[in-house]
C-alpha cells in the first residue's frame, strides 16, 4: 500500500515555543491528507482537511490561528502548533487518501512541559 | 453533526473465544471503514464497506454493513494473541472525511 511518513517521531518543547510536524507521502500524491489528534486511550479525532494549494477546512473547535497547516505540494503537508501549551500534548496523526482508502502516518508524539 | 458511537469499548477475550464490536452512526453513512491500532502504532487499514448489507470477509475476520448503511458489525472468530490492538470503526463521507468511533481495545488472554 501507499507508504505516508511523518517527522519528527516524537518531540518534546517549552510552553509557548511552536512545533512543526511534516507529513509526506512517499510514493504517490496527495491532494488532500487529513490531520487527527489523538488523546491517551482515545479516539482519533478530526482536525482538518489539508488541501493542495488552498487553505485548509478545519473542525468545529480547533483554531485555526493555533494549528497552522499548509499543504504546499502535492507530497507535503505541514502543521505547525503554535505556542504549544501542556495541553496540547497529545499524539498527531496525518493520513491521505488514495481512492476511498486513508493510510496513515505513524504518527508524531509532542509533548509540552 | 454525524455521531459514530461504537461497542463495547473495552474486550477481555479468552485465546480460541469469538467476539464482536459493533458501530452505529446517528446518520446514514457513504461507507464504514474499519481499523486495527497496535498498542504505540497507528492506524492500519483494515476493510471498507460501501453497499446496503454488505458482508466481507478476511480470514478469520467478517466485516457487515447495516442494511441502512447506519450500523456495522467486525466479527472475530478463534480469537489469537496477534488480534490484541484497538479496532477503529470510522464513518465515512463521499469526500472521504472520517468521523472515527472510540473504538474497541480487545485483550487476549493465552
Amino acid at each position: 500500500g501507499a507508504v505516508v511518513s511523518q517527522h519528527p517521531s516524537w518531540v518534546i518543547c517549552k510552553s509557548g515555543t511552536s512545533v512543526k510536524i511534516e507529513c509526506r507521502s512517499l510514493d504517490f500524491q496527495a491532494t488532500t491528507m487529513f490531520w487527527y489528534r489523538q488523546f491517551p486511550k482515545q479516539s482519533l479525532m478530526l482536525m482538518a482537511t489539508s488541501n493542495e494549494g488552498s487553505k485548509a477546512t478545519y473542525e468545529q473547535g480547533v483554531e485555526k490561528d493555533k494549528f497552522l497547516i499548509n499543504h504546499a505540494s502535492l507530497t507535503l503537508s505541514t502543521l505547525t502548533v503554535t505556542s504549544a501549551h501542556p495541553e496540547d500534548s497529545s499524539f498527531y496523526i496525518c493520513s491521505a487518501r488514495v481512492g476511498n482508502e486513508q493510510f496513515f502516518g505513524p504518527g508524531t508524539r509532542l509533548t509540552v512541559l | 453533526g454525524q455521531q459514530v458511537m461504537q461497542i463495547p469499548q473495552y474486550q477481555h477475550v479468552q485465546e480460541g473465544e469469538d467476539f464482536t464490536t459493533y458501530c452505529n452512526s446517528s446518520t446514514t453513512l457513504s461507507n464504514i471503514q474499519w481499523y486495527k491500532q497496535r498498542p504505540g502504532g497507528h492506524p492500519v487499514f483494515l476493510i471498507q464497506l460501501v453497499k446496503s448489507g454488505e458482508v466481507k470477509k478476511q480470514k478469520r475476520l467478517t466485516f457487515q454493513f447495516g442494511e441502512a448503511k447506519k450500523n456495522s458489525s467486525l466479527h472475530i472468530t478463534a480469537t489469537q494473541t496477534t488480534d490484541v490492538g484497538t479496532y477503529f470503526c470510522a464513518g465515512g463521507s463521499s469526500w472521504g472525511k472520517l468521523q472515527f468511533g472510540a473504538g474497541t481495545q480487545v485483550v487476549v488472554t493465552p
